[in-house]
């Protein structure tokens, strides 16, 4: 139990365009999703947290216009990266706590995007 | 301010030794402490968890230990097997919806 999916797994796009990246909970209806970001040989860096139906809460430094984020469903929140940069190249992954526990975290297989 | 410290970034064992992967921490209302185990290009898994109420959790061959007072958890793996081989993670959280705090992971390689 406590899967966690991410689509992609990875993707390409050009500098300027908008790349969006899925996150599901399979298994169980997670009412808090995190997003986190990671740099080569660094740690997770937490981006926001999501709660189904409400706006996200962004971590300081993260531009929310930039890194729009979506819970819409207790199962489903999405990560859009607006007008990429090569900067913004990364590895993007998502967790989920449910119901099945207070503290756990449940994490997706990450998001590779690369930004040209 | 880092709130959870990884101090070792490196750690080698051999195989079938006991792997100990340390952590410190700051805040002093963390109550809930876990590990994950990563491997590149993956998403961290879930490895073993340990309330403040307890100094010890085992789960197989994972032991996690808790001292209160110094601020500190340990991670034992025994025996350790090459598939161990990842980056560790320690994380702390508090009571509630809050979001886990991670430290900067120690990647642990058994050597066979």
């Amino acid at each position: 139990g406590a899967v966690v999916s991410q689509h992609p797994s990875w993707v390409i796009c050009k500098s300027g365009t908008s790349v969006k990246i899925e996150c599901r909970s399979l298994d169980f209806q997670a009412t808090t999703m995190f997003w986190y970001r990671q740099f080569p040989k660094q740690s997770l860096m937490l981006m926001a947290t999501s709660n189904e139906g409400s706006k996200a809460t962004y971590e300081q430094g993260v531009e929310k216009d930039k890194f729009l984020i979506n819970h819409a469903s207790l199962t489903l929140s999405t990560l859009t990266v607006t007008s990429a940069h090569p900067e913004d190249s990364s590895f993007y992954i998502c967790s989920a706590r449910g119901r099945l526990g207070i503290y756990e975290q449940y994490f997706g297989p990450g998001t590779r995007l690369t930004v040209t | 301010d880092q709130q959870v410290k990884q101090n070792s970034p490196s750690l080698s064992v051999q195989e079938g030794r006991i792997s100990i992967l340390n952590c410190d921490y700051t805040n002093s209302m963390f109550d809930y402490f876990l590990w994950y185990k990563k491997y590149p290009a993956e998403g961290p898994t879930f490895l073993i968890s340990i309330s403040s109420i307890k100094d010890k959790n085992e789960d197989g061959r994972f032991t996690v230990f808790l001292n209160k007072s110094a601020k500190h958890l340990s991670l034992h793996i025994v025996p350790s097997q090459p598939g161990d081989s990842a980056v560790y993670f320690c994380a702390a959280t508090t009571a509630g919806n809050t979001p886990l705090v991670f430290g900067k992971g120690t990647r642990l390689s058994v050597i066979a």
